[in-house]
């Protein structure tokens, strides 16, 4: 079992429709929660940081975390066909620099 | 805030040279720099981990030798590739954190190596 399971896609949705991304994971050691969004043949630019668990909100994205589920979501409202990308979310455990990343799901928004 | 700039974002080169990768953090000091290694596709592998003024420390299976490793300032990291062969072509993105732990990590653009 990998450490970090996320669904690779593609997930297609219609423009202004609401996406949720979810990655669950193993080890209950980690505290910090990122996503990220890479668009082709570019770096993973930062979308969300939180730490334990809880929610965060940043414009049309939403971050949650579910530490007793080991889940965390990212949710894009009014998606546009500007999302459309790879999304990575990626944790860490208190006292390492070092991320785990999940597989990254491909998102297509379709205008 | 938090811009890496990572360059060359191409390179296309004969088997057999070297390949230099620079990887600057501009508006922050960066302790740890991490080079990562993305094939089609697939997620991030990280390669190595990098401490301003110490070696670097690399993942299991990737080549020290081969992949070379320099963090002389808080700004600047380098991945030279040596003697590149065709099966080194590949996306490479380097990313930086600050000094604090538990800060994210950003990334520059990526470098596609092409090796002819």
């Amino acid at each position: 079992q990998k450490e970090v399971e996320q669904d690779p896609g593609p997930l297609s949705v219609p423009e202004g429709a609401i996406v949720s991304l979810n990655c669950t994971y193993s080890n209950s050691a980690f505290q910090y929660f990122m996503w990220y969004r890479q668009y082709s043949r570019k770096g993973p630019e930062l979308l969300m940081y939180t730490y334990s668990s809880g929610n965060k909100e940043d414009g049309r994205f939403t971050a949650q975390v579910d530490k007793s589920s080991k889940y965390i979501s990212l949710f894009i409202r009014d998606s546009q066909p500007s999302d459309s990308a790879t999304y990575l979310c990626a944790m860490s455990a208190p006292g390492t620099y070092k991320y785990i990343f999940g597989t990254g799901t491909r998102l297509k928004v379709l205008a | 805030g938090a811009v890496v700039s990572q360059h060359p974002s191409r390179v296309i080169c004969k088997s057999g040279t070297s390949v230099k990768i620079e990887c600057r953090s501009l508006d922050f000091q960066a302790t740890t720099m991490f080079w990562y290694r993305q094939f089609p596709k697939q997620s991030l592998m990280l390669m190595a981990t990098s401490n301003e003024g110490s070696k670097a420390t690399y993942e299991q299976g990737v080549e020290k030798d081969k992949f070379l490793i320099n963090h002389a300032s808080l700004t600047l990291s380098t991945l030279t590739v040596t003697s590149a062969h065709p099966e080194d072509s590949s996306f490479y993105i380097c990313s930086a954190s600050g000094t604090i732990v538990g800060q994210p990590q950003h990334f520059g653009d990526g470098t596609r190596l092409s090796i002819l």
